[in-house]
């Protein structure tokens, strides 16, 4: 089983819709969160990170499971500029090892 | 803003040939990392440095070394290019503790014929 687990898509949605993706991960010492997207041959970006409470940032809305170990994030209100790969992020340490794991990436279209 | 800068965006490269990456960030971050990207497998990590001279194997670091003489400037080499490192290669940096989030460069598409 992967580390850090993420529907490929695409998730092809229209303009104004609402998306919400989840992440999962395995190792249930994780302790942050993430965020990246990724536009088509570019490197990727931080888009947010996660908190334990959920946060928020405009029409993205992150959230945390720690009991069901996945993080989803929402976009409202979906731009045509929203389209890109977007990929969760997972941090843990423990005793001799420290990682941080990135997942494969969703891919999002968002059509006119 | 953090500026990860990355020697090359596309590299070009023979079989057997030994290959520099260079990357370079101005922010004084401490942690400094090497990835490859590739279609369907995300960005696997090949080494990375939390300290000058400090280097760790990440996931991947077969066929690669890296070098870390100064802060700001982490190095990816191919001892021997083969064409299955063919790939985009993606620098990142971040600050001291370990979960904090990573800044990337540009990346880097290697083809190595």
């Amino acid at each position: 089983r992967k580390e850090v687990e993420q529907d490929p898509g695409p998730f092809n949605v229209p303009e104004g819709a609402t998306v919400a993706f989840n992440c999962t991960y395995s190792n249930s010492a994780s302790q942050s969160f993430f965020w990246y997207r990724q536009d088509c041959r570019k490197e990727p970006k931080l888009l947010m990170s996660v908190y334990s409470s959920g946060n928020e940032d405009g029409r993205f809305t992150a959230q945390l499971n720690r009991a069901s170990q996945y993080i989803s994030l929402l976009i409202r209100d979906s731009k045509l500029s929203d389209s890109a790969t977007y990929l969760c992020v997972v941090f843990f340490m423990d005793t001799g090892r420290r990682a941080l794991t990135f997942g494969s990436g969703t891919r999002l279209q968002v059509q006119p | 803003d953090v500026k990860v800068t990355q020697s090359s965006r596309y590299l070009v490269k023979r079989t057997g040939e030994k290959v520099f990456l260079e990357c370079v960030q101005d922010m004084d971050h401490e942690n400094m990392f090497w990835y490859r990207q590739d279609p369907g497998l995300g960005l696997r990590l090949i080494y990375f440095s939390y300290d000058v001279k400090m280097k760790e194997k990440g996931d991947i670091p077969e066929g690669y070394s890296v070098s870390r003489e100064k802060k700001e400037r982490f190095s990816l080499i191919l001892e021997s290019a083969s064409t299955n490192q063919t790939s985009m290669y993606l620098c990142a940096s971040s600050l001291g503790a370990s979960n904090q989030p990573q800044h990337f460069g540009d990346g880097t598409r290697l083809s190595i014929l």
